[in-house]
């Protein structure tokens, strides 16, 4: 079991160019979730899938937002017109469907300039 | 909504025991999680209570919850310099809702 990856570690962007994420989860979890951590903050919620159904959002997750699961196995996270309030650590986690525990990534941090 | 609050800052003398302290005001919280987070690193689940027990050992980690004060907390026996890092307290609700709702963090720092 490798645990939960994530592609790319590190990303720097100029503002208004789009972005995207990937996140591999540990194989047989069916669940997976992306948080989002600011500096001195916990992550915050922003989506989970349940196999490729897209069943919450947050209200953080403004338009320019969108995730995708489609084979219910990686997931992307794309970031459009990126602003540079949107620099962050973008941690995905995964976990099985009879479990309540979730293991995270080792994130993707996103500097916008 | 669900609020998670924890102090910001402990330091502890090698080999002492830490305690670390979460508040949290979800009265439906099921499931409450300690998590470790070195620098630069995604989060380590370290354990975690459901919300009829009491107490939860498990190696040096000892975990505490009073729901009528819906207070938690995570003891660490004879603490080591491995010990540092940013430890969360987070919640899941009871209401279907699948998302951890995360406190601050609170950075423990190792005396030698």
């Amino acid at each position: 079991d490798t645990g939960v990856s994530q592609d790319p570690r590190h990303k720097i962007t100029k503002r208004g160019q789009n972005v995207t994420f990937r996140c591999d989860p540990i194989s047989e979890h069916n669940r997976l979730y992306w948080y989002r951590q600011t500096l001195g903050q916990g992550p915050e919620f922003l989506t989970y899938f349940q196999n490729e159904a897209q069943l919450e959002k947050s209200r953080l997750l403004s338009d320019r937002f969108s995730a995708e699961r489609p084979k219910g196995s990686f997931s992307t996270l794309e970031i459009q017109r990126t602003e540079q309030g949107d620099s962050a650590m973008y941690l995905c986690a995964s976990s099985h469907r009879v479990s309540n525990e979730q293991y995270f990534g080792p994130g993707t941090r996103l500097t916008v300039t | 909504g669900e609020d998670v609050e924890q102090s910001l800052f402990l330091s502890v003398r090698e080999g002492d025991s830490s305690v670390i302290n979460c508040t949290y005001t979800d009265s439906s919280s099921t499931y409450l999680y300690w998590y470790k987070q070195e620098p630069g690193a995604g989060l380590q689940l370290l354990t975690y209570i459901f919300s009829n027990m009491d107490m939860k050992q498990d190696q040096r980690l000892t975990v505490l919850l009073n729901k009528k004060d819906k207070h938690l907390s995570l003891r660490i026996a004879d603490t080591q310099t491995g010990d540092s890092a940013i430890y969360f307290c987070a919640e899941i609700s009871n209401f279907g809702n699948e998302k951890l709702t995360f406190g601050t963090g609170t950075r423990l720092t190792i005396i030698p």
